[in-house]
């Protein structure tokens, strides 16, 4: 059975540094690529940027482009979304998604439950 | 930047049909824009109901099904219940391996 396990729910300052993570298991990492979806409180969802853990290419909406940066570590089968400098804005829920199959342009198929990140001073 | 368009809310009856729409704001939506439809209850994980247009995701009823209609990417549900009602998200892409969510439509079922 194909999972996402994200890590639980933060809570910042702005200003500071965050990494959330989100751990694939039954299928071969290496071999899909993991996307990020933002939702804002109260609002749709939003396409952030995906990676191939085989080759760690990755992919970003030009919306989040220097914004954040996605990541994987393909020996612990666990891709990251990093933050250097959190912002009030930054505060959502984010989803990691695992796409169909190894093409750039296939939907997501399996979700991650969530990871609430809260920014506030 | 082009926007992908959806329909901010649709209703329709219990039993009774009811076609949501993708589009863009700058011209057609194709099968080469590999549509594919999410339906997220509130509080709950988006759960994907159909891909690359019309293949429907494992466990997805046969009520729902994607299609091409005009300029536009369609998700159909075809007798609709109460556990209907959701929020359905289409996604298309754009090209150089970046997808864009469009921005949802609320269903009710009454």
């Amino acid at each position: 059975e194909v999972q996402l396990v994200q890590s639980g729910a933060e809570v910042k300052k702005p200003g500071e540094s965050l990494k959330i993570s989100c751990k694939g298991s039954g299928y071969t990492f290496n071999s899909y690529w993991i996307g990020w979806v933002r939702q804002m409180p109260g609002k749709g969802l939003e396409w952030m940027g995906i990676i191939y853990p085989g080759d760690s290419d990755t992919r970003y909406s030009p919306s989040f482009q220097g914004q954040v940066t996605i990541s994987a570590d393909k020996s612990i089968n666990t891709a990251y979304l990093q933050w250097s400098s959190l912002k009030a804005s930054d505060t959502a829920m984010y989803y990691c998604a695992r796409r169909y199959s190894s093409s750039l342009y296939d939907g997501f198929q399996h979700w991650g439950q969530g990871t609430p990140v809260t920014v506030s001073s | 930047q082009t926007v992908v368009t959806q329909e901010p809310s649709f209703s329709v009856s219990p039993g009774g049909t009811v076609t949501l729409t993708c589009g863009l704001s700058s011209g057609s939506v194709s099968t080469s824009h590999y549509p594919s439809w999410y339906q997220q209850t509130p509080g709950q994980a988006p759960r994907t109901l159909i891909h690359s247009t019309g293949i429907r995701s494992s466990g997805v009823p046969d009520r729902f099904s994607g299609s091409i209609l005009g300029n536009k990417a369609a998700l159909t549900i075809t007798g609709a219940q109460a556990e209907d009602e959701s929020d359905y998200y289409c996604v298309l892409y754009m090209g150089s391996g970046i997808s864009v969510f469009g921005g949802g439509t609320k269903l009710t079922v009454l």
